[in-house]
């Protein structure tokens, strides 16, 4: 099937600082790629969808000026945490998909980045 | 809202049992249902998919059906190994015609299966 990268997979920063996680999609052109935020025991938490060479559609209650998302290509997709604090703690997971707004376009799911925040 | 609600785990089984996982939702529209399975280290990874009511999604021996009625979609296997042992997630998704291309997800159900 297809393959979803993610780097880091893991990163630990001081609060106040930006983080970048990339997902890549290796072997296909994802159209359309969303980002999930998933906390220990919980599900995963849709944050945006974004489509590429369009701005994110960021689901309610997510900050989109410290959630700050670019899908500059058809394979590359990135999150920036900014200013992260200890909150922002999680799991973050990434999918991609290569079909359009329609019931049974698979997603393919990154294996997700743990960010830690000292 | 819609929402998804999955059994809590961790649940243990001996190698040949019998797995239940059970999983309810609630949605408007007509939702398209998913398992998905997370192996330790790990992406998710599409199990088993039903995208209308009565019908069965079934793989590697795992079998689940789309019950409108009770709103469920409820993951079985007959006789489970070892390599089983991951955390499974069941979600759902609407089309763009439902109010928009989502997946939600429940808790997931870690399952540990012993030799």
């Amino acid at each position: 099937g297809a393959v979803v990268s993610q780097h880091p997979s893991w990163v630990i920063c001081k609060s106040g600082t930006s983080v970048k996680i990339e997902c890549r999609s290796l072997d296909f052109q994802a159209t359309t790629m969303f980002w999930y935020r998933q906390f220990p025991k919980q599900s995963l938490m849709l944050m945006a969808t974004s489509n590429e060479g369009s701005k994110a559609t960021y689901e309610q209650g997510v900050e989109k000026d410290k959630f700050l998302i670019n899908h500059a290509s058809l394979t590359l997709s990135t999150l920036t945490v900014t200013s992260a604090h200890p909150e922002d703690s999680s799991f973050y997971i990434c999918s991609a998909s290569s079909g359009g707004p329609a019931d049974g376009n698979e997603q393919f799911f990154g294996p997700g980045t743990r960010l830690t925040v000292l | 809202g819609d929402s998804v609600t999955q059994m809590e785990g961790p649940v243990t089984l001996s190698e040949e049992a019998f797995l239940t996982i059970n999983c309810t939702y609630t949605a408007t529209g007509y939702p398209s249902l998913f398992w998905y399975v997370q192996y330790p280290g790990e992406g998710l990874q599409l199990l088993l998919k039903a995208t209308k009511a009565d019908d069965k999604g079934s793989n590697k021996g795992f079998e689940a059906t789309y019950r409108k009625e009770t709103t469920s979609f409820h993951l079985e296997k007959g006789s489970v190994q070892v390599s089983d042992s991951a955390v499974y997630f069941c979600a759902l998704r609407k089309g763009a015609h439902t109010g928009g291309f989502k997946t939600i997800f429940g808790a997931g159900t870690r399952l540990f299966v012993k030799a």
